[in-house]
């Protein structure tokens, strides 16, 4: 059983557009939500995260948006570029300490392409 | 800082081989991580040091798995004789202890380790 559902599998945004990939999720004990970038041949960057007591968080062009009774929480890419192209992966994890980080669950990942 | 480095990037192994992977993390990170991802996936969890400790062991890790990190500073990953299924790649993160009053610290990831089993 899937515990972090991530959509789209794929998804194909035009330079300037806005690029939206949402996850779920069903375990009410996350306490963290972050997005990893992964380029091919790479291993995954985080790109931002959230906890569940703010329902919002924008760095530059990537903005969190979490709906906790929906136990819903998306990413945003504003003016998307050629260079986002990757995948994306949502995650969560139990538990407010760092060590928790090794309970990391994650989604199935969203490859996004830009087009110039 | 050079970031998290693995190596070899790529190794190609016969089915029943034995193969070794090396992680060497951002200096002074006291956390060292292990995950191995596959095609279409996301991470999955294997192990976990601190320090030369190793404190967690995922149920993927068979007994044919084992990994190490006898000075707290590089690890080993080895896998015994390796089956088709153990094709992956398997990854290398690190981190650093939480301080206190900071909300939970960011694991860096190395380039990882293309295993293919023939």
């Amino acid at each position: 059983q899937q515990q972090v559902k991530q959509s789209p599998q794929s998804l194909i945004v035009q330079k300037g557009g806005i690029s939206i990939i949402n996850c779920a999720y069903e375990n009410t004990a996350f306490d963290y939500f972050p997005w990893y970038q992964q380029f091919p041949g790479k291993g995954p960057a985080l790109l931002i995260a959230i906890r569940p007591d703010v329902s919002e968080k924008k760095e530059g062009r990537f903005t969190i948006s979490f709906n906790k009774s929906a136990k819903q929480f998306s990413l945003h890419i504003m003016d998307s570029q050629p260079g986002d192209s990757a995948t994306y992966f949502c995650a969560a994890s139990v538990g407010r300490n760092a060590g928790n980080n090794r309970k990391l669950i994650w989604g199935l990942g969203t490859s996004l392409a830009v087009n110039p | 800082d050079t970031g998290v480095s693995q190596n070899p990037r790529h190794k190609i192994t016969k089915r029943g081989q034995n193969v070794t992977f090396r992680c060497d993390p951002i200096s002074e990170h006291n956390r060292l991580y292990w995950y191995r991802q596959t095609l279409g996936q996301g991470p999955e969890f294997l192990t976990y040091f601190q320090n030369e400790a190793q404190l967690e062991k995922s149920r993927l890790l068979s007994d044919r798995f084992s990994a190490e990190r006898p000075k707290g500073s590089f690890s080993t990953l080895e896998i015994q004789r390796t089956e088709q299924g153990d094709s992956a790649m398997y990854l290398c993160a690190s981190s650093p202890v939480q301080t206190a009053g900071r909300s939970g610290n960011t694991i860096y990831f190395g380039e990882g380790s293309w295993l293919t089993v023939v």
